[in-house]
């Protein structure tokens, strides 16, 4: 089976401060993609990586894909209220599955305060 | 362009009623996907569709679940009998292009509660 593990589960911080959010896996990803998720709405696509070593920069947030594509990073610096949402990274298995297809971790949730 | 659309938003039923959830993917997009996502989990593959066929049904549970995409633009998603571990959000999204790092687009989704 393959997983991504998402780590903290649980992230609240205070406005302009920085995070970094963790997605871990054993099983080699061919892309792997971050999503921002608020209630009530269906995700969103933030940024999606596909080479090793890889590092994208969306504003304040900078996403990294592992040498050897098994994991992902994603920083944000000086937080504000405005991030607050769930954070999903969703690969694309290299081996197995079909297609198109991602698997999803659990998440992290963010909380932003002013 | 028009986003995925999905309805209802919201549906309460009793245990081993029947549901039905619709979805309207973006106009060209042939890659057609049901994720389930209960609460504090990230969402799951249900089915892939590919135009009007069936991609990746491996993870439907096919005794109470079953999709369909007719002339491979909307879809529909019906539950019979629903379980109450079957209470979830019910997210569809779509794709244009099926290959390495392609995103999806998703719809609100909807959320299911059954007592």
């Amino acid at each position: 089976t393959q997983l991504l593990e998402q780590s903290p589960q649980f992230l609240s911080i205070q406005e302009g401060e920085n995070l970094t959010v963790y997605c871990n896996s054993s099983s080699v990803f061919s892309s792997l993609q971050w999503y921002r998720q608020e209630p009530g709405e269906g995700p969103v696509l933030l940024v999606t990586v596909v080479t090793g070593g890889e590092v994208k920069k969306l504003k304040r947030l900078t996403f990294q894909f592992g040498d050897a594509r098994k994991d992902s990073s994603l920083h944000i610096t000086a937080a504000q209220p405005g991030d607050t949402g769930l954070y999903l990274c969703a690969g694309e298995p290299r081996f197995g599955g079909s297609q198109g297809n991602l698997i999803f971790g659990k998440g992290t949730k963010l909380s932003v305060k002013p | 362009e028009a986003g995925v659309a999905q309805s209802p938003r919201y549906k309460i039923i009793e245990k081993r009623q029947s549901v039905a959830f619709w979805c309207n993917p973006i106009s060209g997009h042939a890659t057609l996907y049901w994720y389930q996502q209960i609460l504090g989990q990230g969402p799951k593959l249900l089915i892939q569709f590919q135009n009007n066929g069936v991609v990746d049904d491996s993870q439907l549970p096919k005794d109470r679940f079953s999709a369909e995409r007719l002339k491979g633009v909307d879809s529909t998603l019906k539950i019979q009998p629903a379980k109450l571990e079957d209470s979830a959000v019910y997210l569809c999204a779509s794709s244009n292009l099926v290959g390495v790092g392609y995103g999806y687009t998703f719809g609100s989704g909807t959320r299911l509660t059954v007592v």
